[in-house]
This record gives structure tokens, C-alpha cells and sequence, in this order.
């Protein structure tokens, strides 16, 4: 059973600019969840989808959006990017939208940098 | 609201020695409480779990847990480290929606 994947795992991306982070779950597993990992916040969670709606988001500003399609595949979108967007993005995935029962699989990330 | 407090970010024990990683929790409801590993520019791996029932609870690679409400703890322990067992540890409490609230880690040195 193939694991989380994200893609790419790493990215360099200029200041001003946006980009794009992919994740596919787990089949069969329909929550997904987004965290930023960086060395002075630690783990933060960004949102979460579930059957293509977003059911609960984070604390940070409007540049971070994401998307899930109908095969559960998400997308996370940073616009406008800042140095301070540099950071190990996780993607987790779930297989019930229950609290707690679907323990979360997370990807091995994507390692951004903005310069 | 939920959080995790993980007593000690840097913890050095000696190959063979026993492991024991602290994790305190605030939860408004029952909480449902993780540990997790993660190695050099990996995600995370689940280490264990509790939701209820047993409150010792035993994971992989010969790890365990102990909730104990009155303590609001969820201690993480291995009788005998391996130096493979260096990596960063997150405890975790989940909240509604799959929302995990993460502690800020602890990383484990194994020294031979």
C-alpha cells in the first residue's frame, strides 16, 4: 500500500513569487491536512480538507490556500512568497474524519526555500 | 483549547539506557494523544497512539506510553535505547476535524 506522496521535495523560489505543493493519500483515506514545520514555530497546522471541503484552517494569512480534489488529491498554494515562507511542508492524511480514530500518515515534505 | 508541553528539547541517554521522553497536555475534551518520530528530512512516523481503553499503551521499536489523567502526562519510554533511536519525537494531542496540536519536540542523542 503505497504511502503518502508529496511532490516536489524540494523547491527554491524567489521572493514575490508563488507556488504550488502537491500531495496524494493514502488511498482510500478522503482527510488531508497541511502543516508547516520550521525550526523557531515547530509543527503548525495550516488547514485541513475532507471530501473537498475545507473543514478547519489554521492560523496564517490569506497567501496560504489549498484544494482537495474528488480523488482526494490536495494541492497547497503560497502566493506572494515571503523568506519567511522557508519551511519543511508536511502533508498528512487520514482515513476518518472522526477526531482521533483515523491517525494521521504524513508524507516525507516539501522542502521549500524562498531566496 | 489544546496543547502540548514536552519537557526538555535535547535529551541524551547512553546505548542501553532507558528512554523517557516527557509530554503534558491541555485538552477541553478527552484528548486523543500521539507520539511521533521524525529522522533527518523525513515526515513523521507514528510511534503510538492512545484514544481509550488501556491507558499503557506499547507502540513500535519497542516503545510505550502511559496516559495518566490526574497528571494530564503521556510519557514516552524504552527500557533500553538503540543508537538508532536518535531522531526528534513530537507528542500530539488531536482535536475535531483531524486537527493535531504538535509539542515543539524533543531530540533524542543515543551515545554509544
Amino acid at each position: 500500500k503505497a504511502g503518502v506522496t508529496q511532490t516536489p521535495r524540494y523547491l527554491i523560489k524567489t521572493r514575490g513569487q508563488q507556488v504550488t505543493l502537491s500531495c496524494s493519500p493514502i488511498s482510500g483515506h478522503r482527510s488531508v491536512s497541511w502543516y508547516q514545520q520550521t525550526p523557531g514555530q515547530g509543527l503548525q497546522f495550516l488547514f485541513e480538507y475532507f471530501s473537498e471541503t475545507q473543514r478547519n484552517k489554521g492560523n496564517f494569512p490569506g497567501r496560504f490556500s489549498g484544494r482537495q480534489f474528488s480523488n482526494s488529491r490536495s494541492e497547497m498554494n503560497v502566493s506572494t512568497l515571503e523568506l519567511g515562507d522557508s519551511a519543511l511542508y508536511l502533508c498528512a492524511s487520514s482515513l476518518s474524519s472522526d477526531r482521533g480514530v483515523g491517525e494521521a500518515f504524513f508524507g516525507q515534505g516539501t522542502r521549500l526555500t524562498v531566496v | 483549547a489544546q496543547s502540548v508541553t514536552q519537557l526538555g528539547s535535547h535529551v541524551s541517554v547512553s546505548e542501553g539506557a532507558l528512554v523517557l521522553l516527557r509530554c503534558n497536555y491541555s485538552s477541553s475534551v478527552p484528548p486523543y494523544l500521539f507520539w511521533y518520530v521524525q529522522y533527518p528530512n523525513q515526515g513523521l512516523q507514528l510511534l503510538l497512539k492512545y484514544t481509550t481503553g488501556a491507558t499503557l499503551v506499547k507502540g513500535i521499536n519497542g516503545f510505550e506510553a502511559e496516559f495518566k489523567k490526574s497528571e494530564t502526562s503521556f510519557h514516552l519510554t524504552k527500557p533500553s535505547a538503540h543508537m538508532s533511536d536518535a531522531a526528534e519525537y513530537f507528542c500530539a494531542v488531536s482535536d475535531a476535524g483531524n486537527q493535531f496540536y504538535f509539542g515543539t519536540g524533543t531530540s533524542l542523542t543515543v551515545i554509544p
